[in-house]
């Protein structure tokens, strides 16, 4: 079975600066999918940014960028000049690439989630 | 493109009630899924369905249930509630389950809060 692991609850970042939010995740699989999803107070699930294990760049959307690294099971994201709108929760998720069905699974495992917030 | 629906926003009910959740995916999405999301938990996969068949479903008990209509529309019932069944329940749907990851990236609702007294 897959796990995934974000190991840092709460986490707080200055106006302007970055911050790197940590992912582990366990699977045998060697084909999958890995999302980060934020989540504000008002509840709706966002996707950020999203990465295919086959590839081995690093995906990047704007300020947010992933460090992934197949081999030790990480996939970290960072946040660069951080706003206060990136005030939420933030979720990092595992998407099995399914051979049966013809692709993924159809369903995300999630992590704990980091509370991040931003301060002013 | 109108986003992921879901009805009601906000539910109470009593032990031993049922309910039924309401989901409207994005028009042209054909999988849905449900999510249950509590604070000890997490959030847990509870079902997913793609043309009006359960493809795939997670560790809930036979108490959870679902369906999907031929629009996609997609329902989830619990019966017999229970004080732990309080919780966000989030539906989400993607174009297809398939070997493209656009497709099968997940788009969420703003969830249904479910509260059981």
């Amino acid at each position: 079975a897959q796990t995934v692991t974000q190991s840092q609850p709460e986490m707080s970042v200055q106006e302007a600066e970055t911050v790197t939010l940590s992912c582990t995740y366990d699977t045998s699989e060697s084909n999958y999918y890995l999302f980060w999803y934020k989540q504000p107070p008002s509840r709706q699930m966002i996707l950020v940014i999203r990465q295919e294990a086959y590839k081995q760049q690093n995906a990047t959307e704007n300020r947010f960028s992933v460090n992934f690294q197949k081999a030790a099971k990480s996939f970290s994201l960072k946040i660069s000049d951080s706003q206060l709108g990136d005030t939420a929760m933030y979720f990092c998720a595992f998407m099995k690439h399914g051979i049966l069905h013809g692709g993924s699974q159809g369903n995300l495992i999630f992590g704990k989630g980091t509370k991040l917030s931003v301060k002013p | 493109k109108a986003g992921v629906t879901q009805t009601p926003r906000y539910l109470i009910k009593t032990r031993g009630q049922q309910v039924t959740l309401s989901c409207s995916p994005i028009s042209g999405h054909r999988s849905v899924s449900w999510y249950q999301q509590t604070p000890g938990q997490g959030l847990q996969f509870l079902f997913e369905y793609f043309s009006e068949t359960q493809r795939n479903k997670g560790n809930f008990p036979g108490r959870f249930s679902g369906r999907q209509f031929s629009n996609s529309r997609s329902e989830m019932n619990v019966s017999t509630l229970e004080l732990g069944d309080s919780a966000l329940y989030l539906c989400a749907s993607s174009l297809d389950v398939g070997t493209v990851l656009a497709k099968n990236i997940q788009y969420f609702g703003a969830g249904t809060r479910l509260s059981v007294l």
